[in-house]
Order: structure tokens, then C-alpha cells, then sequence
């Protein structure tokens, strides 16, 4: 059974930093792109980032660029995003998100975790 | 980056009527195009991809349709478990764009 477990969310002040985790299981984790998704609060849904099983590309959301970082360790079967320079505007539900193609670019995912809530505020 | 609209934004049905919704997207993305289901406290769930194509496992009174730019999603038969938001997403190029949601309830 997948599963993907974030974790890190916490109450930060503007300008701080954080860094998320997601722990995955029941798939083969080097073999897929992985994706940030986050929600503020009563919402839609934005795409943050993306990382290749390789880890090889990252693409970022022009809203986060420059001041996230995705990375993988793959012989953890971990995905994290390193968050600099927080804004009020970030605080959102971060979710970690399997892309459905192995060992492609494909852009959609077909599992998620809960998310992880991050609060940006003073 | 491609926009993507929703219509209606919220909408209210009976038990056992059909249900459909709109999505545009502000240019051609041919068919990339997924349909997901948000309900509340959860996390999105993959419905429909490539438009028309019903992921494993999900009920067959879910469709989806359209190519380039309009796209349609379909309850062909709204269940009480359906209350939720759907989302339509494009993957045709980066940044990957949600629509703002339709929320569904029971009248």
C-alpha cells in the first residue's frame, strides 16, 4: 500500500525558514517524480514543485522560486522541501503528491499524503 | 501559464440527479486534463485523466469529456458520498494549474 507521510509543518514568522518531510512507503520511490501541492486555508489547490526519481530536474512554482528547495534521498525513500524567506502568503497545507508515470515527466499524481500544515505569522 | 476556469463554483443537486461541470482552459492542453475529488479534510483523489479516462477503482458514474480548451466532468447519478469539491487540473505545460474548485452538496 502507498503511503506518504509528511511531516515539519509548524507557526513561523515571516522571513524564517522550514524545512518539510515526507516519508514514503509501498512503491518503489526511485522510480518516480514527486511533487510539492500546497492549499491556504478554505482554498484551491497550487503546485509548488516537482523533483525526477533522479532527482536530476526540479521545476519550481514562480510564487516559490528562489526561495524553496526541492530535494530527494532516495536511499531513504524521503522528499523534502527546504522553505527560505517565508511569507504570510505561504502559509498553506503542504501536501506531497507520487507522480503517476515511472520514470517520466508526466505532471499528475495519483496519490497524496495528509499534508502538513505550515503558518506563516508574526 | 495556462488558466484554468471552473463553472458553476458551487452547486446543490438531489440523490440520483445528473451533475455536470465545466472546466476551460486558456489555451489548447489537447487532452491533458485530470479530474479530482476533494473531500472535506482530505486530500485530493485522481477521478478522471487524459479527460475521459476513469482511474482504477472509481465508480463508473463519473465520466469526463472535452479536448483543447472545454472540458466536461459528469455525476451521472449524485451519491450522498459524492459531497465534495472537484478540481480540474492540466498537465499539458509547467506550472501544472488547478481550476478553483466546484463544490457540490446534497439539496
Amino acid at each position: 500500500e502507498v503511503q506518504l507521510v509528511e511531516s515539519g509543518g509548524v507557526v513561523v514568522q515571516p522571513g524564517g525558514s522550514l524545512r518539510l518531510s515526507c516519508a514514503a512507503s509501498g512503491f518503489t520511490f526511485d522510480d518516480y517524480t514527486m511533487h510539492w501541492v500546497r492549499q491556504a486555508p478554505g482554498k484551491g489547490l497550487e503546485w509548488v514543485s516537482l523533483i525526477s526519481w533522479d532527482g536530476g530536474s526540479t521545476y519550481y512554482a514562480d510564487s516559490v522560486k528562489g526561495r524553496f528547495t526541492i530535494s530527494r534521498d532516495n536511499s531513504k525513500n524521503s522528499l523534502y522541501l527546504q522553505m527560505n524567506s517565508l511569507r504570510t502568503e505561504d502559509t498553506a497545507l503542504y501536501y506531497c503528491a507520487k507522480d503517476i508515470a515511472r520514470r517520466e515527466l508526466l505532471y499528475y499524481f495519483d496519490y497524496w499524503g495528509q499534508g502538513t500544515l505550515v503558518t506563516v505569522s508574526s | 501559464d495556462i488558466q484554468m476556469t471552473q463553472s458553476p463554483s458551487s452547486l446543490s443537486a438531489s440523490v440520483g440527479d445528473r451533475v455536470t461541470i465545466t472546466c476551460q482552459a486558456s489555451q489548447d492542453i489537447s487532452n491533458y486534463l485530470n479530474w479530482y475529488q476533494q473531500k472535506p479534510g482530505k486530500a485530493p483523489k485522481l477521478l478522471i485523466y487524459d479527460a475521459s479516462n476513469l482511474e482504477t477503482g472509481v465508480p463508473s458514474r463519473f465520466s469526463g469529456s472535452g479536448s483543447g480548451t472545454d472540458f466536461t466532468f459528469t455525476i451521472s447519478s449524485l451519491q450522498p458520498e459524492d459531497i465534495a469539491t472537484y478540481y480540474c487540473q492540466q498537465y499539458d505545460n509547467l506550472p501544472v494549474t488547478f481550476g478553483p474548485g466546484t463544490k457540490v452538496d446534497i439539496k
